[in-house]
């Protein structure tokens, strides 16, 4: 079965770096893009951007361009995605989820979430 | 960017009771629209896409119907395990959005 997991928790000081990671399992991980949804505590979900594993292309949110960057390692099945000069409006939970059709946009299994602290 | 609206943004309900949510898009996103379940610290669960298929392995009282740039998701007789949060999302363009999200809680 399909299964997506993510790195442990993070607690990160303002202006820092973090790098989460999502390992596939179940599925040829190169034939469907990976989303990156994020939601801040008691708020909504946020599409961040998707990489496709098999190019390594990348589209991101604009809000996130510049500081966003998503890359993969086909060897180990596994999306990472990166969010740099962190603030503490990104305490988050952070999903990596699996497009349903290789590109639709309609994600059928998501990650746990992995929770961003951003705290000095 | 495509808006996202959903009302209500949180209803009571009672068990067997039949509830809709409503989901309005800001342009034509004919049935490119998916509908999310999320309980508290987990991740969303895809329930409905296409606007109108279900998902494999959720029950037969979740439907969706609409097309366009309105929606709605039903649930015919509410279980217990269906008091959450409901979200939908756009899939029709880049950027992915979507709509505030709706609490079912219980009356």
């Amino acid at each position: 079965q399909v299964q997506l997991v993510q790195s442990g928790t993070e607690v990160k000081k303002p202006g820092a770096s973090v790098k989460v990671s999502c390992e596939a399992s179940g599925y040829t991980f190169t034939d469907y893009y990976m989303h990156w949804v994020r939601q801040a505590p008691g708020q909504g979900l946020e599409w961040m951007g998707w990489i496709n594993p098999k190019s390594g292309a990348t589209n991101f949110a604009h809000r996130f361009s510049g500081r966003l960057t998503m890359t993969r390692d086909t060897s180990i099945s596994t999306a990472y995605m990166e969010l740099s000069t962190l603030t503490s409006d990104d305490t988050a939970v952070y999903y990596c989820a699996r497009d349903q059709d290789f590109w639709s946009g309609c994600s059928d299994h998501w990650g746990q979430g992995t929770l961003l602290t951003v705290s000095s | 960017d495509i808006q996202m609206t959903q009302s209500p943004s949180s209803l009571s309900a009672s068990v067997g009771d039949r509830v809709t949510i409503t989901c309005r898009a800001s342009q034509d996103i004919t049935n490119f629209l998916v509908w999310f379940q999320q309980k508290p610290g987990k991740a969303p669960k895809s329930l409905i896409y296409a606007a109108s298929t279900l998902q494999s392995g959720v029950p037969s009282r979740f439907s969706g119907s609409g097309s366009g740039t309105d929606f709605t998701l039903t649930i015919s007789s509410l279980q217990p395990e269906d008091f959450a949060t409901y979200y939908c999302q756009q899939y029709h363009s880049y950027p992915l959005t979507f709509g505030p999200g709706t609490k079912v809680e219980i009356k």
